[in-house]
């Protein structure tokens, strides 16, 4: 069946350093990939998106790459902050759909 | 405050009671879904309503029965649970398919 792989489970970094988040899905036509932050006691927060007719995407200190070949994506944060620790989460979707398929989640420890 | 507010946020209940959770959307979209969140685990799609209408069924059991009043509200009844089922349940709204998703902050169930 369908499935996106998520990689590192864990991840722990200083702060200040970079975080890189991979995952790669197996749905060739799955066209849309958000990405979520999730902090203890809430639900996922959407960070950033990216859809298939763009490479990358970037938001201050958040980026996100595609590369559709390779059916990857890959989240990219830079200079890292403590107010960042949590579990991220990547998922994949397509036009049409209401199903998005989830990767089983990074959790991200920002080290002081 | 988030757009997506759930109710109650902790439930312990016995494997024969019955009880619901409820959903309500402050965003104007047309689509509300729940979502189930194990631990290590993907979130697991259950439920999509688009204009009060079921679109998906993700296999289900029937011990779960969703409820869409309107494009606003959402409920899950539950009833005769599964010492398994204990998890974080989430509720989503979309504008429609393949849109971002905003979550509440979900309703942590036990069942004992």
């Amino acid at each position: 069946g369908e499935n996106v792989e998520q990689h590192p489970s864990t991840l722990s970094v200083q702060e200040g350093d970079s975080a890189v988040i991979k995952c790669t899905y197996s749905d060739s036509a799955s066209n849309y990939f958000p990405w979520y932050k999730q902090e203890l006691g809430k639900g996922p927060q959407l960070i950033i998106d990216i859809r298939s007719n763009v490479g990358e995407k970037k938001d201050q200190r958040i980026a996100v790459t595609l590369n559709k070949t390779a059916k990857h994506f890959s989240l990219h944060i830079t200079e890292t902050q403590p107010e960042d620790s949590a579990v991220y989460f990547c998922a994949a979707g397509r036009t049409g759909t209401y199903k998005y398929i989830f990767g089983t989640g990074t959790r991200l420890k920002v080290l002081a | 405050e988030t757009g997506v507010t759930q109710t109650p946020r902790h439930l312990v209940m016995g494997m024969t009671n019955k009880k619901s959770l409820k959903c309500e959307q402050h965003l104007g979209h047309n689509a509300m879904y729940w979502y189930k969140q194990s631990a290590k685990k993907p979130l697991e799609l259950m439920f999509v309503y688009n204009f009060k209408e079921q679109t998906e069924n993700n296999s289900v059991p029937s011990r779960f029965s969703p409820e869409c009043p309107n494009s606003s509200h959402l409920f899950l009844h539950l009833h005769t649970l599964q010492p398994e089922d204990s998890a974080l349940y989430l509720c989503a709204s979309s504008q429609d398919a393949n849109s971002p998703l905003h979550f509440g902050n979900g309703t942590r169930l036990t069942v004992t």
